[in-house]
């Protein structure tokens, strides 16, 4: 069966650093695009970040571009997002979700919850 | 950029009602539309995929249709785990959600 586990996730200080990992099991991983999307505490839905199987292709939202990094390793079945210069607004739960733009995010982890905070 | 505005942000209603939800774009869409449902301490899960395609398991009292602008989601008859959050989600090159739409028990 389709699996998705994020993991990586903490209490890092503002400007700091974090690295999220995803790890999929149950598909072929190198067939899928893959998405980061994060929820806020008491909040919506946030797409954050997608890439595309073969890892060339790679989206960011505005709020996340350039301070995040999203990284694939096919051989692994993981996905990664790593995060610099955090804020206090990058405090959520963050999903990873198999599929993206032309493939749909049906698959989804339980999150990692990032907590920025001095 | 795709802003997409749902209504209403509450809905109360009582089991076995008829729940109708909507999700208005911005600009035309592409009918790559999608629906998750998130119930309290869970992941979202996927509903309805390309505007009006059910998702693997979901029951057929879900169905959703639209096009353009306006998109809908009926739930026809309110069972007690169908009160949740609901969100709209197009997908292009970015992804876009809606703010959700709270159907709460009346």
């Amino acid at each position: 069966q389709v699996q998705v586990v994020e993991s990586g996730g903490g209490l890092v200080k503002p400007g700091g650093s974090l690295r999220l990992s995803c790890e999929a099991s149950g598909f072929t991983f190198s067939d899928y695009y893959m998405t980061w999307i994060r929820q806020a505490p008491g909040k919506g839905l946030e797409w954050v970040s997608y890439i595309s199987s073969s890892g060339v292709t790679k989206y960011y939202a505005d709020s996340v571009k350039a301070r995040f990094t999203i990284s694939r390793d096919n051989a692994k079945n993981s996905v990664y997002l790593e995060m610099n210069t955090l804020r206090a607004e990058d405090t959520a739960i963050y999903y990873c979700a198999r599929g993206g733009w032309l493939q749909i995010n049906d698959y989804w982890g339980q999150g990692t919850l990032v907590s920025v905070s001095s | 950029e795709i802003v997409l505005t749902q209504s209403p942000a509450t809905l109360s209603l009582s089991p076995g009602d008829r729940a109708t939800l909507s999700c208005r774009a911005s600009q035309t869409v592409s009918s790559y539309l999608a629906w998750f449902q998130q119930r309290p301490g869970q992941a979202p899960r996927l509903l309805i995929y390309d505007t009006s395609n059910r998702a693997t398991g979901i029951p057929a009292r879900f169905s959703a249709s639209g096009s353009g602008t306006d998109f809908t989601l009926t739930i026809s008859s309110l069972e007690p785990e169908d009160f949740a959050v609901y969100y709209c989600q197009h997908r292009s090159d970015r992804l876009t959600f809606g703010g959700g739409t709270k159907v709460e028990i009346k």
